[in-house]
């Protein structure tokens, strides 16, 4: 089966740091770009950041760009997002993604289940 | 950057009813455009890629159309599970930024 999942969430005060996992399985998981994707309860999506198959190449939102940092490790079939300076507009559930393999639009077609950063003092 | 504006923000309609869902792009994005399905507590499901094609198995009933700046979803014939949030996705050309709308509702009437 086809499966992402998310962990590391969690309560954080501003300005401090929170790392996500999300843990790939039931696909060659280096074969595609990944994504992460955050929505504020009862809100609308927002994309956060991409990462290429050999992760030389990394995209950002610029409301996180110099704060947030994607990674993965293709050994373990695992991406990261690694967050610092935290803000309370940063609180949100957080969604790691795959790109669909060879479409243009970049759709995301495995979702993980999401896991809640909650940012407040 | 590319705003995506999503129309209606609800639509209400009867099982059974056509729903058509309007995706307008600030400048064109060829056809680099996605719809997404979310129903409460749960993540987004992938329907369409590509502003046309139906993602592995979507059913017949939905149906994606347009290029440039305007697109449209389609559900032909609106089920009990249909009723759900339904958001578009562009890609910027280069570098690989992806963009929401705004989301539009669909309730039942």
């Amino acid at each position: 089966e086809v499966q992402l999942v998310e962990s590391g969430g969690g309560l954080v005060q501003p300005g401090g740091s929170l790392r996500l996992s999300c843990a790939a399985s039931g696909f060659t998981f280096r074969s595609y770009w990944m994504s992460w994707v955050r929505q504020v309860p009862g809100k609308g999506l927002e994309w956060v950041a991409n990462i290429k198959q050999d992760g030389s190449e990394k995209y950002y939102v610029d409301s996180v760009k110099g704060r947030f940092t994607i990674s993965r490790d293709n050994t373990k079939n695992s991406l990261y997002l690694q967050m610092n300076s935290l803000r309370v507009e940063d609180t949100a559930v957080y969604y790691c993604a795959r790109v669909a393999s060879g479409v243009e639009s970049y759709g995301l077609d495995v979702w993980g289940q999401g896991t809640t950063v909650t940012v407040s003092s | 950057e590319i705003v995506l504006t999503q129309s209606p923000a609800t639509l209400s309609l009867s099982p059974g009813e056509r729903a058509t869902l309007s995706c307008r792009a600030s400048q064109s994005v060829s056809s680099y455009l996605a719809w997404y399905q979310q129903k409460p507590g749960q993540a987004p499901r992938l329907l369409i890629y590509d502003a046309s094609n139906r993602a592995t198995g979507i059913p017949a009933r939905f149906s994606g159309s347009g290029s440039g700046t305007d697109f449209t979803l389609t559900i032909s014939s609106l089920e009990p599970e249909d009723f759900a949030v339904y958001y578009c996705q562009q890609r910027s050309t280069w570098p690989p930024r992806l963009t929401f709308g705004g989301g539009t509702k669909v309730d039942i009437k």
